[in-house]
């Protein structure tokens, strides 16, 4: 079964340090890739997607993803932290249009 | 400005009770899903529909009904069959599946079912 994996439930980071947070998915096509953000108590809302066009996505507020097909990996990077940027993120595959399929998340939070 | 509602926020109910859990968009989408949300294991889908008057069973539909009258408007419904009821309830929307476009999910703010 399809599946995405996200590594580490929680990373904590200092104000102005590298965001890294790691998405690996299990796929035997090409899938559609998304990252999605989500404030407490709030729905979520798109961060980026890969669509095939570029491998290296960039979307809201400073993030960038990177699609790398031989690692089946779509890691969300930021290079400067900021404390607004504490919240939940999810990475999504998805295959058609009823089947997208969540990580399980991971808590971003931001030393000052 | 176009979206999609939930109502209410939070919703408290006691044992035994149907609750009824409202959304509705105004994005002229197509296919509209539910969504639950338990700390630690991301999203799992309840139910989804593509089109008015029909609608499929997702991963964790026992214990939940849903109804597609109107284009707009998907409502679930937590019946007393769902036996851990108490979650983070999500309500999504996209236009219809087109293999040469993506088409991405947009998501209501939520409402957070408690069981007393």
């Amino acid at each position: 079964a399809q599946s995405v994996t996200q590594l580490g439930s929680h990373v904590s980071v200092s104000e102005g340090a590298l965001v890294l947070l790691r998405c690996n998915y299990s796929s035997s096509v090409p899938p559609y890739l998304f990252w999605y953000v989500q404030y407490p108590n709030q729905g979520l809302q798109l961060l980026l997607k890969y669509t095939s066009a570029a491998t290296l996505v960039k979307g809201i507020n400073g993030f960038e993803a990177e699609f790398k097909k031989s690692e089946t990996s779509f890691h969300l990077t930021k290079p400067s932290a900021h404390m607004s940027d504490a919240a939940e993120y999810f990475c999504a595959v998805q295959y058609n249009n009823n089947d997208m399929r969540f990580g399980a998340g991971t808590r971003l939070t931001v030393k000052p | 400005d176009g979206g999609i509602t939930q109502s209410p926020k939070y919703l408290f109910r006691k044992e035994g009770q149907n609750v009824t859990l409202s959304c509705e968009q105004n994005l002229n989408h197509d296919a509209m899903y539910w969504y639950r949300q338990d700390p630690g294991q991301g999203l799992r889908l309840i139910y989804y529909s593509q089109i008015v008057n029909d609608f499929q069973k997702g991963d964790i539909a026992e214990g939940y009904s849903v109804s597609r009258e109107k284009k707009e408007s998907f409502p679930l419904t937590v019946t007393s069959a769902q036996k851990n009821p108490t979650a983070f309830y999500l309500c999504a929307s996209s236009a219809l599946w087109d293999y040469q476009v993506y088409n991405e999910q947009f998501f209501g703010p939520g409402t957070r079912l408690t069981v007393l």
